[in-house]
């Protein structure tokens, strides 16, 4: 999988957007960047996808830069039940065999 | 909303006895996961399956383990001879076949091994 870059940790006050930054330098044109989300010990969640364009559903935001070497997922108003680690991932091949890195670990404040 | 569901939700084992591990994906999928994650450490990838086959597996997916999809429903992980670095959650994963997509994760089968 193409490198993915997270900083280890992260906080935000409740209702207030967390931005989680990730940097995929190596990314190639036709790779999508996948974000998913680990809360506890449950199975790993998924948020959303993009390949260029900037993306939005029910969860968060993606906004991908035009170089597509570092996207930023938004959640725009983060409750105590969105602290979780979250995975920035970029499969490399049609397989969707995902290789999960360290990800964020977002505390989300009272 | 459709769900993978996983039992047994918790299983304790002797060394050296085989378990096996249960996964019912969402109906419509057709490419299956399984994947681990040792107690404060990642995910990581175990094996793929499609088309009644292993499409790729990791270099921890070795003869002591094997999958089997024996009905339309079921797919399971089989350890033939537990080990105590066996004790890890294991999560099964579906998606269904479309070129981009979610991978669907079960809520995870903790094996403890002693």
């Amino acid at each position: 999988d193409a490198k993915t870059t997270q900083p280890p940790s992260m906080d935000c006050a409740e209702g207030r957007a967390a931005n989680l930054p990730c940097n995929h330098s190596t990314i190639s044109g036709n790779e999508y960047v996948y974000w998913y989300r680990q809360i506890h010990s449950q199975g790993p969640q998924y948020i959303i996808h993009g390949l260029k364009n900037n993306e939005t559903n029910e969860m968060a935001s993606l906004i991908i830069t035009e170089d597509r070497k570092s996207s930023t997922l938004i959640l725009p108003h983060a409750t105590l039940r969105d602290t979780a680690v979250y995975y920035c991932i970029v499969p490399m091949d049609s397989s969707y065999k995902l290789i999960f890195g360290s990800g964020t670990r977002l505390l989300v404040r009272p | 909303e459709p769900e993978v569901t996983q039992t047994p939700s918790h299983q304790v084992t002797q060394m050296g006895q085989e378990v096996i591990l249960r996964c019912v994906p969402i109906s419509n999928h057709l490419y299956f996961y399984w994947y681990r994650q040792i107690l404060g450490q990642k995910v990581e990838f175990l094996v793929s399956f499609y088309n009644n086959e292993i499409s790729e597996k990791s270099e921890i997916f070795d003869d002591q383990f094997s999958v089997e999809r024996p009905d339309g429903s079921n797919f399971t992980l089989k350890i033939r001879s537990t080990k105590l670095e066996d004790s890890a959650m294991y999560f099964c994963a579906s998606h269904a076949l479309t070129d981009t997509g979610e991978l669907f994760f079960g809520e995870g089968s903790r094996l403890t091994v002693l």
